[in-house]
Formats: structure tokens, C-alpha cells, sequence
């Protein structure tokens, strides 16, 4: 089975700190990406990246950036946290060969 | 632009009653549709993957359905445990980083 962890299932943090969010997948997928779930918003794409070292921006990069130095390890980087990124965040991955995504978790983050 | 809708938004049936629930899609080309599950507070679960018109995939209660401008699900006789949010998503021909597009979601609830 497909298995994809997140490093925490809650996380709660102050505004302007500098937040990591770290997604693992064991299946030796070539693709990872990060979103966020808000309501009435659905998933909304942050980053993408297809390969180590390669990383793409999706829909709302703003205010985030990535960080992917393994094939099996994708990070999430919040420069300096705000409130309106309080969120759902989900990881997922992908083979190049099926582009079914598997997604972990998720982290609920709070910033206050 | 490429695009997902789904509808309803939310629908409530009792245990027993057999509904579907539509995914409607533009795209330039479409090179897979994905059917997912969530649950509240958990990451999408895959469900199935159609990839041309004609196709159909069944999964206990569930059945996936496909044509070239839309996709229905298909439960037979729910029961309580099938509540949750049905998301459905597209790849489109062309897109080789495994770039999935969502719609909003169904939310489903069955009563016992």
C-alpha cells in the first residue's frame, strides 16, 4: 500500500514565525504536491514538484515556498506565518506512470 | 480554461436510497478522471481512475461512469458509513507533471 505520512496531524504557531510542514511517501513516486483545504474553497494547489530538486508553483504560492532534496521528502516552508494561513494542508504523491495521487493526513494549522 | 463542476453541492438520502452524483469537466484533452473520498478532518482516500469514454468501475456500493463531457457516481443502496465529501479531479492531455484539477466536492449524507 501506498503510504504517505505528514509530520503532524496539528500544529499551532504565532504570527510571523517561520513554519515547516515535512510530507514523506514510500512508493518512490517521481511527483509531490502541497495544498490547502478551506471551506466553500476546496483544494487549491500551492507547489508542485516532479523530480529532486525541481519545483513548480501552483495556484497560490504566495507566501510559501518548498523544499525538495530527496525523491521520498517534500517540505513546506511558511517564511513568516499569518493568520489567513490558517488551513488544512494536504500532501500528496504520484507515479509518472498512473498520476494517481495519494494523500496523507493532513495537518490542521492554526496560527494565532 | 480547464475546468471541474460538481453537483450537488450536498445531498441527503436515507439508508437504502440509490442516487448519483455528477462531475462535469472541460478540458483540452482529457487524460484521466479520479474519484476520491474524505472524510471530515482526514486526506482524500482514491477511489477509482477512468480514462476514456465508455469506462466503468465498481467498488462495493459505488459505481464510477464515464463520457466525454462528464462523470457520474453511481451508490447502490447507501448505508451510513458511505457519509462523506466525494471529490472528483482531471489530468489533462499535455500535463506530464501529474497536475490534478478538483472540483468543490458532494458532500453526501446518509441516514440511517
Amino acid at each position: 500500500d501506498v503510504k504517505v505520512t505528514q509530520s503532524s496531524r496539528y500544529l499551532v504557531k504565532r504570527t510571523g514565525e517561520k513554519v515547516f510542514l515535512e510530507c514523506v511517501q514510500d512508493m518512490d513516486h517521481e511527483n509531490m504536491f502541497w495544498y490547502r483545504q478551506d471551506p466553500g474553497l476546496g483544494l487549491r494547489l500551492i507547489y508542485f514538484s516532479y523530480d529532486v530538486k525541481m519545483k513548480e508553483k501552483g495556484d497560490i504560492p504566495e507566501g510559501y515556498s518548498v523544499s525538495r532534496e530527496k525523491k521520498e521528502r517534500f517540505s513546506l516552508i511558511l517564511e513568516s506565518a499569518s493568520t489567513n494561513q490558517t488551513s488544512m494542508y494536504l500532501c500528496a504523491s504520484s507515479s509518472s506512470g498512473t498520476d494517481t495521487q495519494y494523500f496523507g493526513p493532513g495537518t490542521r494549522l492554526t496560527v494565532l | 480554461e480547464d475546468q471541474v463542476t460538481q453537483s450537488p453541492e450536498a445531498l441527503r438520502l436515507q439508508e437504502g436510497e440509490s442516487s448519483s452524483l455528477n462531475c462535469s469537466y472541460t478540458v483540452s484533452g482529457l487524460r484521466g478522471l479520479f474519484w476520491y473520498r474524505q472524510d471530515p478532518g482526514k486526506g482524500p482516500e482514491f477511489l477509482f481512475t477512468l480514462y476514456s469514454a465508455g469506462e466503468e468501475k465498481e467498488k462495493e456500493r459505488l459505481k464510477a461512469t464515464l463520457t466525454k463531457k462528464e462523470s457520474f457516481l453511481h451508490i447502490t443502496a447507501p448505508k451510513p458509513e458511505d457519509s462523506a465529501t466525494y471529490l472528483c479531479a482531471v489530468q489533462a492531455v499535455g500535463s506530464n507533471t501529474g497536475k490534478l484539477i478538483f472540483g468543490q466536492g458532494t458532500t453526501l449524507q446518509v441516514k440511517p
